[in-house]
């Protein structure tokens, strides 16, 4: 079973959406990356974070340390947002673990 | 974003054959990973480097080595390519286990 847990793994929205992916897993960590993948296969950081909340944007991250849970939000959505978001977890001097990715698509 | 570019982008190679990717940053992160990404899977650490001539395994390593040689420069070979090692590779450099990773546009490697 892996560690870290995406849902859902494909989501389809209307532009002008609210979009919730969440992320859960089962150790302790000291840090939850949320990755962005384009659709050509390029990899960009949006976030890392270990407690509370941050924004960027139209994107928000949060994470519930205590219940092993984060969530990234798109307020307004895009089509261009159109992408598979990675969350991915360490724990203190050790690599990451990556869920498997929510694929998003945001129709005009 | 950070300097980091892989080569080849494309490759398509028969099975038995070496193989070896390169990648190059420009940030002067102190680590840097390799990872394959393949359907069904999330990305997989493959070998990473916490400095020059400092490198570790990770998850599924067997049939990949690594070398680092300058702080820039993270090699990933495939000592003997198999059909199962076809995949999508990425490399990725940052200052720490806990920083931002910063990742290059991936090599899409076919062994036939």
């Amino acid at each position: 079973k892996n560690e870290v847990e995406q849902s859902p793994q494909n989501l389809t929205a209307q532009e002008g959406e609210f979009i919730t992916i969440n992320c859960s897993y089962s150790v302790g960590i000291s840090a939850l990356h949320w990755l962005q993948q384009h659709p050509g296969g390029g990899i960009v950081s949006l976030f890392m974070l270990s407690s509370g909340k941050k924004k960027h944007g139209r994107l928000i991250a949060t994470i519930n340390i205590q219940e092993k849970h984060s969530s990234l939000h798109i307020t307004a959505s895009h089509p261009r947002d159109s992408a598979v978001y990675i969350c991915a977890v360490g724990t203190s001097g050790s690599r990451l673990t990556f869920g498997e990715g929510t694929q998003l698509t945001v129709n005009p | 974003d950070a300097g980091i570019t892989q080569s080849p982008r494309h490759k398509v190679t028969e099975t038995g054959t070496p193989v070896t990717l390169r990648c190059h940053q420009t940030e002067n992160h102190r680590y840097m990973y390799w990872y394959r990404q393949d359907p069904g899977h999330g990305l997989r650490l493959i070998h990473y480097s916490y400095g020059v001539k400092d490198t570790d395994k990770g998850e599924v390593s067997d049939g990949y080595s690594v070398s680092r040689s300058k702080t820039e420069d993270f090699l990933l070979t495939l000592e003997s390519a198999t059909s199962s090692q076809t995949s999508v590779y990425f490399c990725a450099s940052s200052d720490s286990f806990e920083e931002k990773l910063f990742f290059g546009s991936g090599t899409q490697l076919s062994v036939l």
